[in-house]
């Protein structure tokens, strides 16, 4: 079975670009997470979907980030602009539904912003 | 406000003997909890997890306890072996009205090194 996969593994950009990630979840799972990893720190849920509806976005910065997961399979994740605080690992992870606690993660994507 | 500390940066461990990963939690409506394994540009993998009706899960070396009086788990392994080296995660969830699950809300992590 085939795990989580994310494009692209590593991103440098300058400050107030703009920068999107991919991620495509384990096949048949419903439940879609973002999550972002600060250097030192353990990840933090940014966004949730079910299916391609939200279900949670209360920890997204949505003057800068966007999400979406248009026909409930692939998603991404889009900062615009970056600021140097962004900098940080983005993780993708998903669940078969919302009552499966268990959830599966990609390698992550490295956002360096200088 | 952490709502899930692991207040052990790392710990360095002897091969063959017991690593003991804590974990403690101040959000007594999680009722679920689970430990994630991370090497170096990888993305977390699930290790185990517990259910709050339980006190222990046993999963092969890995065994966690929970105690839901004192808000505290903990991660056993024994033996310990030179790729149990990572960062491990503790992590938990509240489960919601109506089902489902939240995100998963995350400790700092700590960096087992098992030496020869």
């Amino acid at each position: 079975e085939a795990g989580v996969a994310q494009s692209p593994r590593y991103k440098i950009i300058e400050k107030r670009q703009s920068v999107a990630f991919w991620c495509n979840p384990i096949s048949g799972h419903a439940t879609l997470y973002w999550y972002q990893q600060i250097l030192g720190q353990g990840p933090k849920l940014l966004i949730q979907f079910q299916n391609n509806g939200v279900v949670d976005d209360s920890q997204l910065p949505k003057d800068r980030f966007s999400a979406e997961r248009l026909k409930g399979v692939d998603s991404t994740l889009k900062i615009q602009p970056a600021k140097l605080e962004d900098s940080a690992v983005y993780l993708c992870a998903s669940s078969l539904d919302r009552g499966w606690k268990t959830q599966y993660f990609g390698p992550g994507t490295r956002l360096l912003v200088l | 406000d952490q709502q899930v500390k692991q207040n052990s940066p790392s710990l360095s461990v002897q091969e063959g003997r017991i690593s003991i990963l804590n974990c403690d939690y101040t959000n007594s409506m999680f009722d679920y909890f689970l430990w994630y394994k991370k090497y170096p540009a990888e993305g977390p993998t699930f290790l185990i997890s517990i259910s709050s009706i339980k006190d222990k899960n046993e999963d092969g070396r890995f065994t966690v306890f929970l105690n839901k009086s004192a808000k505290h788990l903990s991660l056993h392994i024994v033996p310990s072996q030179p790729g149990d080296s990572a960062v491990y995660f503790c992590a938990a969830s509240v489960e919601k009205s109506g089902g489902g699950a939240d995100g998963l809300t995350f400790g700092k992590g700590t960096h087992l090194i098992i030496q020869p």
